[in-house]
């Protein structure tokens, strides 16, 4: 079994619309949590840490499931440029395991 | 442009052949990680560097593959006798350890690897 899992998508949203989607992880035991953009062809760069609370930045809300094992992101108001990869990643000690990938697309 | 730099940025080789890739990180940075990323995965750990020790090694590190970081600056990825599933991007990362779980690794721009 993979560490993390995702939905790979793709998700085909307009602009201006809400997009989620989520991600699990093995390790109970994991210590913290980011979500990661990646484009085509780029370095992944970090978007956001989730918290166990719960966080937004701008547009962007992470929400992390402990009990259950999940992370979600939720985009609102789509803009072209947030069309991306989002990886989502869990650190245990010094090691970053990231997922596959969603991919969103989103479209004029 | 993170300040973490790769060299080269693209690499078609045979295979059989042997290549070398460079990582500059970020010069405050004393943590310094290698990642291999095939197409549609996400970047998967190889190895990792504190200062000059390498202290984790993945089980993808076979033994045609070696890094160092000779003075806990720069670091080198070399494989020996390449495969074509040596095929890949390789990502370099680099932290300032210490800064708290959450701190973040910065990524390199990657080394395209292409094995014919």
């Amino acid at each position: 079994r993979k560490e993390v899992e995702q939905d790979p998508g793709p998700f085909n949203v307009p602009e201006g619309a809400t997009v989620a989607f989520n991600c699990t992880y093995s390790n109970s035991a994991s210590q913290s949590f980011f979500w990661y953009r990646q484009d085509c062809r780029k370095e992944p760069k970090l978007l956001m840490s989730v918290y166990s609370s719960g966080n937004e930045d701008g547009r962007f809300t992470a929400q992390l499931n402990r009990a259950s094992q999940y992370i979600s992101l939720l985009i609102r108001d789509s803009k072209l440029s947030d069309s991306a990869t989002y990886l989502c990643v869990v650190k245990n000690d010094y090691k970053l395991s990231f997922g596959a990938g969603t991919t969103v697309t989103v479209r004029a | 442009d993170t300040g973490v730099s790769q060299d080269p940025r693209h690499k078609i080789t045979k295979r059989g052949q042997n290549v070398t890739f460079r990582c500059d990180p970020i010069s405050e940075h004393n943590r310094l990680y290698w990642y291999r990323q095939t197409l549609g995965q996400g970047p998967e750990f190889l190895t990792y560097f504190q200062n000059e020790a390498q202290l984790e090694k993945s089980r993808l590190l076979s033994d045609r593959f070696s890094a160092e970081r000779p003075k806990g600056s720069f670091s080198t990825l070399e494989i020996q006798r390449t495969e074509q599933g040596d095929s890949a991007m390789y990502l370099c990362a680099s932290i300032v350890a210490g800064g708290g779980t959450l701190d973040e690794q910065y990524f390199g721009p990657g080394t395209r690897l292409t094995v014919t």
